[in-house]
């Protein structure tokens, strides 16, 4: 079987940093993204990691081990906007398999 | 470009109904990805459409079907609803399978009564 597990639910303040994990156990490896979703929205990409190590891309930084099943979406100056839920996806296998979901963790940024 | 349109919004049916959603891709994008979201499960797989052709499909009854057309837009459809389809239905297209990113729409939220 495949499992995701994220935290359901982080709360941190404005203008600090927070790190949201992401374990998995999947049958397969071909890459892992990060998924922002305002309530109410639609989710929208943010990165993807294949390969092991940090992929930075502004205040926003994900990386991956896949010797250790494990990742983390990590948000710098954190601003009241960011306050939505993260989804961290994972694609077993190359090609054509469908992405799996964790169920998501819901980050509240208070002043 | 236009993003992935997704019609209609909201719907509320009841129990024993069936409903038909409908997915526009973003132009040149020939996957689409369909999921349901409930705030129990998170987002679970439905199935995926590659040039009109079903390219994998999750563990949802057969009361869940779907295509896809030729200009690649996808319809799902839902038969003899149930309260626990109540859900936000997700599609997402893509260029093609595989590793692409995949592009959401806003979701039609359907009801059941």
């Amino acid at each position: 079987g495949q499992n995701i597990d994220q935290p359901t639910e982080m709360t941190a303040t404005e203008g600090a940093i927070v790190q949201i994990n992401c374990t998995y156990q999947t049958s397969g490896f071909n890459g892992l993204f990060w998924y922002q979703q305002h309530a109410g929205e639609a989710p929208t990409f943010l990165s993807y990691n294949v390969l092991d190590g940090l992929e930075e891309k502004g205040r926003f930084s994900s990386f991956l081990s896949r010797s250790k099943g494990y990742s983390y979406l990590l948000l710098k100056e954190l601003q009241m906007k960011d306050s939505a839920s993260y989804l961290c996806a994972v694609r077993s296998h190359s090609g054509n398999t469908p992405l799996v979901f964790g169920k998501g963790t819901r980050l509240s940024v208070i002043a | 470009k236009a993003g992935v349109t997704q019609t209609p919004r909201y719907l509320i049916k009841t129990r024993g109904q069936q409903v038909t959603l409908s997915c526009s891709p973003i132009s040149g994008h020939r996957s689409v990805s369909w999921y349901q979201q409930t705030p129990g499960q998170g987002l679970q797989f439905l199935f995926e459409y590659f040039s009109e052709t079903q390219r994998n499909k999750g563990n949802f009854p057969g009361r869940f079907s779907g295509r896809q057309f030729s200009n690649s837009r996808s319809e799902m459809n839902v038969s003899t609803l149930e309260l626990g389809d109540s859900a936000l239905y997700l599609c997402a297209s893509s260029f093609g399978t595989g590793n692409n990113e995949q592009f959401f729409g806003p979701g039609t939220r359907l009801t059941v009564l």
